[in-house]
């Protein structure tokens, strides 16, 4: 089984920040990789697919990159309807998702 | 416009068993396999199993395999899940979740809530 390590478990930041979020694969996984965002008591909800694309309604702030085993998250300028929990999730063989990072404000 | 609507929050006592749905709406459902995800209180997401309702075939995470049952009933665009032999490690929001262009969980359920208590 392909496990995923996402990284940092939360993440503290001021309105207008930067953040990125990672996610290790233990083998190489083809860019199949998703990112979800989850607010509380709610679905999560799709972001971006295989690596960098984004879904129809994600604002440009978000973006992805990676190859490999490597992968990131951004969100610039970070506003507060970001506050939310995020996931990583490899699709390449069956499905994983990593263990999710918080964002809160500071 | 593509819609799941799971069925409401269970109180279960340990020992038994529960089945949950999940309807589907705004598409074909034979053309979309049909996925369910366990996400345990301030936990993250574990993949639970798939079924294909075009030919009633099912895969499970092995982690899954004798806790969840997986249907389908096609004449009502109706996905279930089962989970047998409940303890206290099963209370969960469960989530179905359809896939779009290679992407298992592309659309979702509102989840459905299973606490197991005595």
């Amino acid at each position: 089984d392909i496990q995923m390590t996402q990284s940092p478990p939360s993440l503290s930041a001021s309105l207008g920040d930067k953040v990125t979020i990672t996610c290790q694969a233990s083998q190489n996984i083809n860019k199949y990789i998703a990112w979800y965002q989850q607010k509380p008591g709610k679905a999560p909800r799709l972001l971006i697919r295989y690596t960098s694309t984004l879904e129809s309604g994600t604002p440009s702030r978000f973006s992805g990159s990676g190859s490999g085993r490597d992968y990131s998250f951004s969100i610039s300028n970070v506003e507060s309807e970001d506050i939310a929990s995020y996931y990583c999730l490899q699709y390449v063989n069956l499905h994983t998702f990593g263990a999710g990072t918080k964002l809160e404000l500071k | 416009e593509v819609k799941l609507q799971q069925s409401g929050d269970e109180l279960v006592r340990p020992g038994a068993s529960v089945k949950m749905s999940c309807k589907a709406s705004g598409y074909t459902f034979t053309d979309y396999a049909m996925h369910w995800v366990k996400q345990s209180p301030g936990q993250g997401l574990e993949w639970i199993g798939t079924i294909i309702p075009l030919i009633d075939t099912t895969s499970y995470n092995q982690k899954f395999k004798g806790k969840a049952t997986l249907t389908a009933d096609k004449s009502s665009n109706t996905a279930y899940m089962e989970l047998s032999r409940l303890t206290s490690e099963d209370s969960a929001v469960y989530y179905c979740a359809r896939g779009s262009r290679g992407l298992p969980f592309a659309y979702w359920g509102q989840g459905t809530l299973v606490t197991v208590s005595s």
